[in-house]
């Protein structure tokens, strides 16, 4: 079991939207504006998506959001590719100075 | 383009251990805190160890603590993890990654390199 806990998987036709929630408590989502999200294809290493909860790293599409709302962080993939297909885990910092991240979901583009 | 590249993994028995190293170039190695991450199969990322710059303070998952040691050597550009008292739930790959602040969010990552505990 997972500290952070998110969709086992979720699914998509291409052009569509798809939403992955991240949801914990008040001491690590709730309680601070540092939510990440990681993409990771198989066999590859995780890359940066969102981080503290709505910024974009240089070079990530902006079909790529985030949001928060109380305890549950939000990763938005907008105008879905099948390159988008891949498991993204959420992260948080936590109130013990360490990080949670989520048990992952797997997004599947049909 | 950052480069972090883990090595020293591989096949140890329960109660062993090993001690992974991590490679980092084309960045100042010593503004940076850096954490070990790793992936089990099966299961989602986890969280290991996180160090700073300087290399005083030190940070562990609770399912590590008092097994793992995390170090840096800032004058070789690398990172250390030494993993004691292996357990067969250790069995994983290991990243490195490169944080912006001290603990999250990781925007830099090695391949990883793969231990496997067995019993």
């Amino acid at each position: 079991q997972s500290a952070l806990t998110q969709p086992a998987s979720v699914s998509g036709s291409p052009g569509q939207s798809i939403t992955i929630s991240c949801t914990g408590t008040s001491s690590d989502v709730g309680g601070y504006n540092y939510v990440s999200w990681y993409q990771q294809h198989p066999g590859k290493a995780p890359k940066l998506m969102i981080y503290d909860v709505t910024n974009r790293p240089s070079g990530v599409s902006d079909r790529f959001s985030g949001s928060k709302s109380g305890n549950t962080a939000s990763l938005t993939i907008s105008g879905l590719l099948t390159e988008d297909e891949a498991d993204y885990y959420c992260g948080s910092y936590t109130s013990s100075g360490t990080v949670f991240f989520g048990g992952g979901t797997k997004l599947t583009v049909l | 383009e950052v480069q972090l590249e883990e090595s020293g993994g591989g096949l140890v028995q329960s109660g062993g251990s090993l001690r992974l190293s991590c490679a980092a170039s084309t960045f100042t190695f010593t503004d940076y805190a850096m954490s070990w991450v790793r992936l089990a199969p099966g299961r989602g990322l986890e969280w290991v160890s996180a160090i700073t710059g300087t290399g005083y303070t030190t940070f562990y998952a609770d399912s590590v603590k008092g097994r793992f040691t995390i170090s840096r050597d800032n004058s070789k550009n690398t990172l250390y993890l030494q993993m004691n008292s292996l357990r067969v739930d250790d069995t994983a790959v290991y990243y490195c990654a490169k944080a912006r602040r001290v603990v999250i969010p990781f925007d830099s990552w090695g391949q990883g390199t793969l231990v496997t505990v067995s019993s």
